[in-house]
């Protein structure tokens, strides 16, 4: 299984450009997430989704965009990119319920930088 | 809203001696969980604890959560290079789950 695979893993932006962060997992997992780690101030939750159809914000949600079409995909779209938005990224998604129930799965990350 | 502070921010030990990082959520958990992400890595999951009181073991590593379930804490004992990486605590309360800001942990040989 691959697990939780986000792409690209680097990418650089000009101010004002708008991309999407991709997410994949396959291991049936109905929460998705994704957060934003910075310097000194840990994870930060963006949006997180439990489930198809169904999107929420977290902690940082300004500037960003998500939607959940499939159990597989949570795809993360800057809108118009600023410098404070260069970070690196994580997915990761975990079970609701059962065993293993909310024990989160990240994927490597992606390092964003908007000049 | 719910917000988890972690301390220390740092902690530089010598191979061989403890180490404790402290976690507190400003509003009461329905579980917490901890994390390592080693340099340059992604997190990791260690352990998850859901219990008023609850004290769980791995190897050289204790993980108590709270009475009230509002502060955890993650002891190693006797430090190793391979320990090396920062440690996140995450509450969880509903569908919102929150990290502390991490503290990294170098080790010296």
């Amino acid at each position: 299984n691959a697990g939780v695979t986000q792409t690209p893993k680097f990418q650089v932006l000009k101010t004002g450009q708008s991309m999407t962060l991709q997410c994949a997992q396959d291991m049936n997992h109905e929460y998705m997430s994704w957060y934003r780690q910075d310097p000194g101030m840990g994870l930060r939750l963006i949006h997180y989704s439990v489930g198809a159809g169904i999107t929420d914000q977290g902690e940082v949600p300004n500037g960003y965009n998500v939607s959940r079409s499939t159990t597989e995909d949570f795809p993360l779209r800057l809108l118009s990119a600023a410098p404070s938005q260069t970070s690196v990224y994580f997915c990761a998604s975990s079970y609701s319920g059962g065993a293993g129930a909310n024990v989160l799965t990240f994927g490597a990350g992606s390092r964003l930088t908007v000049l | 809203g719910q917000q988890v502070m972690q301390i220390p921010q740092y902690q530089h030990v010598q191979e061989g001696e403890d180490f404790t990082t402290y976690c507190n959520s400003s509003t009461t958990l329905s579980n917490i969980q901890w994390y390592k992400q080693r340099p340059g890595g992604h997190p990791v999951f260690l352990i998850q604890l859901v219990k008023s009181g609850e004290v769980k073991k791995q190897k050289r590593l204790t993980f108590q959560f709270g009475e009230a379930k509002k502060n955890s804490s993650l002891h190693i004992t006797a430090t190793q290079t391979t320990d090396v990486g920062t440690y996140f605590c995450a509450g969880q309360n509903n569908n919102d789950m929150r990290f502390g800001a991490g503290t990294r942990l170098t080790v010296k040989p």
